[in-house]
């Protein structure tokens, strides 16, 4: 089963908002509700963000927002901050589960 | 506090085997999905393996299915990964993550690297 399709980077302006797209198919993605987001930094485990395509677990900042239509989820970044800089990983339950490639973040 | 733990990497020879544990601590264990992921050295994270919380059904990620095999001891709070006819391309870290709901990790360990290498 092939990864997700995220693009390899994206980049903003602090304060900026940044959009990172994550396509997939009408087996996942586009089948279910439960796409999820993860943040990585250097050297540390994957965080939480986004889970059922929108909903922010307790503790994460309402800039971190997420969306769907047909097969492809997105993540918004709002108001970037510096510490924002990191990778990030969309996730779709489908049968199998399946991440996508990560998209590494930088601010500028 | 929430904690998983991962123990049990190393490095080890192509062929061999290797057992990976977790140990839960501060959730109520035997209510959650538990989940494997790994991520090879400058890779992405791939989901691995998946294990009900009464243990009675497991998933599979397609380049580890009939190699690995996932189980749990909910009395010992701890979910395990036996690793079978390891490969060089299975060298990664190993991530041990608690599923909140449909492929949601919201709780991760800190993860064990896996060498496999002559």
């Amino acid at each position: 089963q092939s990864a997700l399709t995220q693009p390899p980077s994206a980049s903003g302006s602090p304060g900026q908002s940044v959009t990172i797209s994550c396509t997939g198919t009408s087996s996942n993605v586009g089948g279910y509700d439960y796409v999820s987001w993860y943040q990585q930094h250097p050297g540390k485990a994957p965080k939480l963000i986004i889970y059922y395509v929108n909903k922010r677990p307790s503790g994460v900042p309402d800039r971190f927002s997420g969306s769907k239509s047909g097969n492809t989820a997105s993540l918004t970044v709002s108001g970037l901050q510096a510490e924002d800089e990191a990778v990030y990983y969309c996730a779709s339950f489908g049968g199998n589960s399946i991440f996508g490639g990560g998209t590494k973040l930088t601010v500028l | 506090e929430v904690q998983l733990v991962e123990s049990g990497g190393g490095l080890v020879q192509p062929g061999e085997s290797l057992r990976l544990s977790c140990a839960a601590s501060g959730l109520t264990f035997s209510a959650a999905w538990m989940g494997w992921v790994r991520q090879a050295p400058g890779k992405g994270l791939e989901w691995v393996a998946s294990i009900k919380e009464d243990g009675s059904e497991e998933y599979y990620g397609d380049s580890v299915r009939g190699r690995f095999t996932v189980s749990r001891d909910n009395a010992k709070n701890s979910v395990y990964l036996h690793t079978d006819s390891l490969r060089a391309e299975d060298t990664a870290v190993y991530y041990c993550a608690r599923d909140a709901g449909h492929f949601s990790y919201d709780v991760w360990g800190q993860g064990t690297m896996v060498t496999v290498s002559s």
